[in-house]
């Protein structure tokens, strides 16, 4: 079955620093692919980066990079030069091949970033 | 472009009274749609999933049921609503292996 762990309730970065935030995910498929989401205190839930599993090179999007080992099932976000606009919830999502329609999210980071 | 809209942003309701959610997509053909919902400060719990006219799939076990009468319509309702199901309701839309694209979502008091 599918399941997503973000093991990291909260985290704190300096501005400008990097940040690396934490998902494991399980799937007996080989064929899937990994999201991540920003929700600011807005509420409004925000893409930011797509990892394919058969994708080769980590996927990158501006300031985000997605560190992919597909042994270890671990699919993390690194945020490059944190800046304050960054404090949000972030969401690991997956969806498999077994499941292809449906979408499930990790229990979220809550990150802040301090000036 | 694809926009979906949900409404309404926030409703109030008393315990035992229905629920009716409306989420409409434009500007794409046959999406996946979605319904999700968050409690205060956790994660999104999926609720339905549709893939197709009429093709409902259930998630969770509740009070709650979806319906999509039209190819962009996807409609969250309850008969009696109880006050477990206050929460963030997101709807999403995504075609097939894309991320998904989510409304403003609808806040829930019921009290």
């Amino acid at each position: 079955a599918q399941k997503i762990t973000q093991t990291q309730p909260g985290m704190f970065v300096q501005e400008k620093e990097a940040v690396t935030l934490d998902c494991t995910y399980d799937t007996s498929d080989q064929s899937y692919g990994l999201f991540w989401y920003k929700q600011p205190s807005s509420g409004e839930m925000i893409f930011l980066i797509y990892q394919g599993s058969y994708d080769e090179q980590n996927a990158t999007e501006g300031r985000y990079s997605l560190n992919f080992q597909k042994a270890r099932k671990s699919a993390n976000l690194v945020i490059s030069a944190s800046q304050l606009g960054d404090s949000a919830m972030y969401f690991c999502a997956m969806r498999d091949k077994t499941s292809y329609d449906k979408v499930i999210f990790g229990p979220g980071t809550s990150l802040s970033v301090i000036p | 472009s694809q926009t979906i809209h949900q409404w309404p942003a926030t409703l109030v309701q008393p315990v035992g009274s229905p629920l009716s959610l409306e989420c409409t997509v434009e500007g794409t053909s046959n999406p996946n749609l979605y319904w999700y919902r968050q409690a205060a400060g956790r994660g999104l719990q999926l609720l339905f999933y549709s893939v197709g006219i009429g093709q409902i799939s259930s998630e969770v076990p509740q009070n709650l049921s979806a319906s999509r009468p039209q190819d962009r319509q996807f409609i969250l309702s309850s008969k009696k609503l109880l006050l477990s199901d206050s929460g963030f309701y997101l709807c999403a839309w995504s075609a097939l292996l894309t991320p998904l694209h989510f409304g403003n979502g609808t806040r829930l008091t019921v009290t």
